[in-house]
């Protein structure tokens, strides 16, 4: 079975800095390109960033860019999201997602998450 | 960059059709994907390219996509389908991905 796992989230203050982790199993994880999407408390989902399979593409939303930075190690089937300059507008359940191998913008597995809060 | 509008919510009784659509500028010409989030879970994809279904998602949920509107369509609705819907296109002229506001469906 496919499975995604979140680990990384916890408590921050603002201007600090965080490093989350997904650690993916059950698929060819080298064949699949990935995401962090994220959801506030209360709020919709908001897609953060984006990673290629061979890492030669990573895309951010405007909200995370310069502050954000994606990476994946296909060897240990993980990708990695570093926070950094985090602010009180970054907290949310952050979601690792595989992106569909077939259906151009898809997202058809999703982690658990894992909470991110940016307070003093 | 593109935007998709949501109603923010439905309401429907059990066994009727629930339409919840997705309102963007000229959507019919991109390629829609439905989401279901049950309250405390991780979003499920539930429709994707417009009409698709994965595998174990029961027939009852289908989707259209034409001029301005796409709308997910669930038949015979079941408590169990109580949950916020959320639609999603990839905008190619931004390489972003963008998620509508998200429609709360209330079995009554």
């Amino acid at each position: 079975d496919v499975q995604l796992v979140e680990s990384g989230g916890g408590l921050v203050q603002p201007g600090g800095s965080l490093r989350l982790s997904c650690e993916a199993s059950g698929f060819a994880f080298s064949d699949y390109e990935m995401n962090w999407v994220r959801q506030a408390p209360g709020k919709g989902l908001e897609w953060v960033s984006y990673i290629s399979t061979t890492v030669s593409a990573k895309y951010y939303a405007d909200s995370v860019k310069g502050r954000f930075t994606i990476s994946r190690d296909n060897a240990k089937n993980s990708i990695y999201m570093q926070m950094d300059s985090l602010r009180v507008e970054d907290t949310a359940v952050y979601y690792c997602v595989r992106s569909h191998d077939s259906a151009v913008g898809a997202f058809d597995f999703w982690g658990p998450g894992t909470m991110v809060t940016v307070s003093s | 960059s593109f935007a998709l509008t949501q109603t923010p919510s439905v309401s429907v009784t059990p066994g009727q059709t629930a339409r919840i659509p997705c309102g963007g500028d000229n959507i019919g010409t991109r390629t829609v994907h439905w989401y279901q989030q049950r309250p405390g879970q991780a979003p499920v994809l539930v429709v994707f390219d417009d009409s698709d279904r994965p595998s174990g998602i029961p027939e009852r949920f289908s989707g259209s996509n034409s001029g301005n509107t796409a709308t997910l369509t669930i038949s015979r609705v079941e408590a169990g389908d109580e949950a916020d819907y959320y639609c999603q296109v990839w905008d190619n002229s931004s390489d972003h991905w963008v998620f509508g506001g998200g429609t709360k469906l209330t079995v009554l």
